[in-house]
């Protein structure tokens, strides 16, 4: 069954960096999209960031563009998201996801990030 | 503010059926036939309910169904039960610079 697991969260001051990672198994994942996902304390989800299956098409959202980078590495079926120059809005569980045809279907458990001095 | 708009909360009690609207535009849920749902139990992952609009995945119980109307997409559940409660949040695929929006989330209450 597929499974997506996410590590790497934690507590990082104010402009500090993080670098999370997700272990994808179950599926073929040089063969899938995949994005990461984030949802701040009792608020709603919010897209981050998306890249394609062989890493040649990448999108992130404004709110973290320039200081954010998503990568994969397909022959260790890994998903990472490397977090720089974070601030307090950037507190929130994220979500490894994997990415069907036009629709994210499966989620991990997520892992939380707190930004906090 | 989110791209999406959905109700922020609906609520029905046990063996009611109840909808959950979900708006947009023409770039997303009113361009594209790529309007997912997903249910969110407090502390657990989203889990995928409906894709492509009205489309259920294996697992998800015939209770739920999607469809859409112009720019506004909808979630039905019928014959509610108490396992029903929980978050419910819609995402299209969009032709803006992302590829992905969500709405606000809505919280079912089941009385």
């Amino acid at each position: 069954q597929v499974q997506l697991v996410e590590s790497g969260g934690g507590l990082v001051k104010p402009g500090g960096s993080l670098r999370l990672s997700c272990a994808a198994s179950g599926f073929t994942f040089s063969d899938y999209y995949m994005s990461w996902i984030r949802q701040a304390p009792g608020k709603g989800l919010e897209w981050v960031s998306y890249i394609s299956s062989s890493g040649s098409t990448i999108y992130y959202a404004d709110s973290v563009k320039g200081r954010f980078t998503i990568s994969r590495d397909n022959a260790k079926n890994s998903l990472y998201l490397q977090m720089n120059s974070l601030r307090a809005e950037d507190t929130a569980v994220y979500y490894c996801a994997r990415d069907g045809t036009a629709t994210t279907d499966y989620w991990g458990q997520g892992t939380l990030v707190t930004v906090s001095s | 503010q989110s791209a999406l708009t959905q109700p922020a909360s609906v609520s029905g009690s046990p063996g009611q059926s109840i909808t959950i609207s979900c708006t947009g535009t023409s770039s997303d849920v009113g361009g594209y036939n790529y309007v997912s749902w997903y249910q969110q139990h407090p502390g657990k992952a989203p889990k995928l309910m409906i894709y492509e609009v009205s489309n259920r995945p294996s697992g998800v119980s015939n209770r739920f169904s999607g469809s859409k109307s112009g720019n506004t997409a909808s979630l039905t559940i019928s014959g509610l039960q108490a396992e029903d409660e929980a978050d419910y949040y819609c995402s299209s695929y969009t032709s803006s610079s992302t590829p992905r929006v969500f709405g606000g989330g809505t919280k079912l209450t089941v009385l």
